[in-house]
């Protein structure tokens, strides 16, 4: 079965602050690809990333990180130096051949609240 | 030159009433989504279309009939609403066989309010 889990519901920092999202997902697919997208308060799904099943690298986007361990089959995000506006919800999700399209599995969302 | 738009942004309707929303990309992707998410923010697939075909249809009510013209666009009817069906409804995008996993592309969303 295929699963994304996000244990934390919501976190509260304090503008400035790192800030780390947990993301935890199973298949048993050896190809697969994670990704990250933020919902602000607007509502809009934003892209953030894609990390491909054999691609263990980092990956750091100017305040944003992403951290892939494929031995504890986590990605997870750091924002450093939070700003009020990294406030949204954030949605891990994976991503499985479903025939001629793919499926994305999301996790159920962390949201995270940048206080001033 | 918005990537993925839907229309309308909100609906409000009865319970018992048919409604339709439209989706439309102008990313070139041969594949289409309809996602639902519901009061807690989950997020779960309904159907997928490739190139005009139904390829995904993840055990959705049959009061949910999608419908794909062309590639470019997907739209999504309801007939019979329900209490239930209240959410926010997103039409995705992706290439398809050119990038079978390749990375989804959401429109706005469609708040839909079923009273």
């Amino acid at each position: 079965a295929q699963k994304v889990t996000q244990a934390q519901t919501e976190i509260s920092v304090v503008e400035k602050e790192d800030v780390t999202l947990d993301c935890v997902y199973e298949t048993r697919d050896t190809t697969y690809y994670l990704f990250w997208y933020k919902q602000p308060p607007s509502g809009e799904l934003v892209f953030l990333i894609r990390r491909n099943s054999f691609d263990e690298q980092n990956e750091i986007s100017g305040r944003y990180s992403w951290n892939f361990q494929k031995s504890t089959s986590s990605f997870n995000f750091t924002i450093t130096a939070s700003q009020v506006v990294d406030s949204a919800v954030y949605f891990c999700a994976l991503s499985v051949y479903g025939g001629a399209t793919n499926k994305l599995i999301f996790g159920t969302g962390t949201l995270l609240a940048v206080q001033p | 030159d918005t990537a993925v738009s839907q229309t309308p942004k909100y609906l409000v309707t009865q319970m018992g009433n048919d409604k339709s929303i439209k989706c439309e990309q102008n990313l070139g992707h041969d594949t289409m989504y309809w996602y639902k998410q519901d009061s807690k923010k989950f997020l779960k697939i309904m159907f997928s279309y490739n190139n005009k075909e139904l390829i995904i249809n993840e055990t959705v009510p049959n009061r949910f009939s999608p419908k794909s013209p062309d590639k470019a666009h997907l739209n999504l009817h309801i007939n019979s609403l329900e209490l239930g069906d209240s959410a926010v409804y997103f039409c995705a995008s992706s290439p398809g066989l050119a990038d079978p996993l390749g990375t989804q592309y959401f429109g706005p969303g469609t708040r839909l309010t079923v009273l």
